[in-house]
């Protein structure tokens, strides 16, 4: 089955960077779009980026854009989220989620932990 | 961008009532690229209803969705007890994708 699992969380200072993956199995990989989307604690979903499946195309939301870089290693089946600048507003759980029919998110990972705070 | 608008903000009923929850887009939504998740507590969201009216996999036929242009419903027939969730209207007929804020569905 479907399986994704996303690391590299942790808590950071303003201002720092991290980067996330998302390790995919039970998809053709190389043949999927990947998405991040983001909570806050108490929140609702936020969609942050969006990754085709050659890498060639990448959209971001206002509030990742000049900030943050998704990129995929289709050999290595697993997909990015460099996040730079970090601000007190990028605190969440971020998932990282496959997309389906329709644009429809159909399979997500359990999301990893992004706490930014001084 | 297009904004989603969902009503009720939370929607209190009983076991086996139906529940009607509507979502509207600012815009014409593409395509009626719109999906509608289910998230518990603790949990991941899991896609119910892909293309404004088509069921995923495994979901039950008690959840239907239906609706086109900037008008959306999500509609469960009789309430399940695992079916009291968080319920979140997507678009991604244009970038960027957006979210609706949810509907909280809860026990009365």
């Amino acid at each position: 089955q479907v399986q994704l699992v996303e690391s590299g969380g942790g808590v950071v200072q303003p201002g720092t960077s991290l980067r996330l993956s998302c390790a995919a199995s039970g998809v053709t990989f190389s043949h999927s779009y990947f998405h991040w989307v983001r909570q806050a604690a108490g929140k609702g979903l936020e969609w942050v980026a969006f990754i085709s499946s050659d890498g060639h195309n990448k959209y971001y939301a206002d509030s990742a854009m000049g900030r943050f870089i998704i990129s995929r290693d289709n050999s290595k089946n697993t997909l990015y989220l460099q996040m730079n600048n970090l601000g007190l507003g990028d605190t969440a759980i971020y998932h990282c989620a496959t997309e389906g029919e329709a644009g429809s998110l159909d399979y997500w990972g359990q999301g990893t932990q992004v706490t930014v705070a001084s | 961008e297009i904004v989603l608008t969902q009503s009720p903000g939370t929607l209190s009923l009983s076991p086996g009532e139906r529940a009607t929850l509507s979502c509207r887009a600012s815009q014409r939504v593409g395509s009626n690229y719109l999906a509608w998740y289910q998230q518990k507590p603790g949990q991941s969201p899991r896609l119910l209803i892909y293309g404004a009216s088509s069921r995923a996999t495994d979901i039950p036929d008690r959840f239907s969705g239906s609706g086109s242009g900037t008008d959306f419903t999500l509609t469960i027939s009789g309430l399940e007890p695992e079916d009291f969730a968080v319920y979140y209207c997507q678009q991604y007929g244009s970038s960027p994708g957006t979210f609706g804020p949810g509907t909280k569905v809860d026990i009365k």
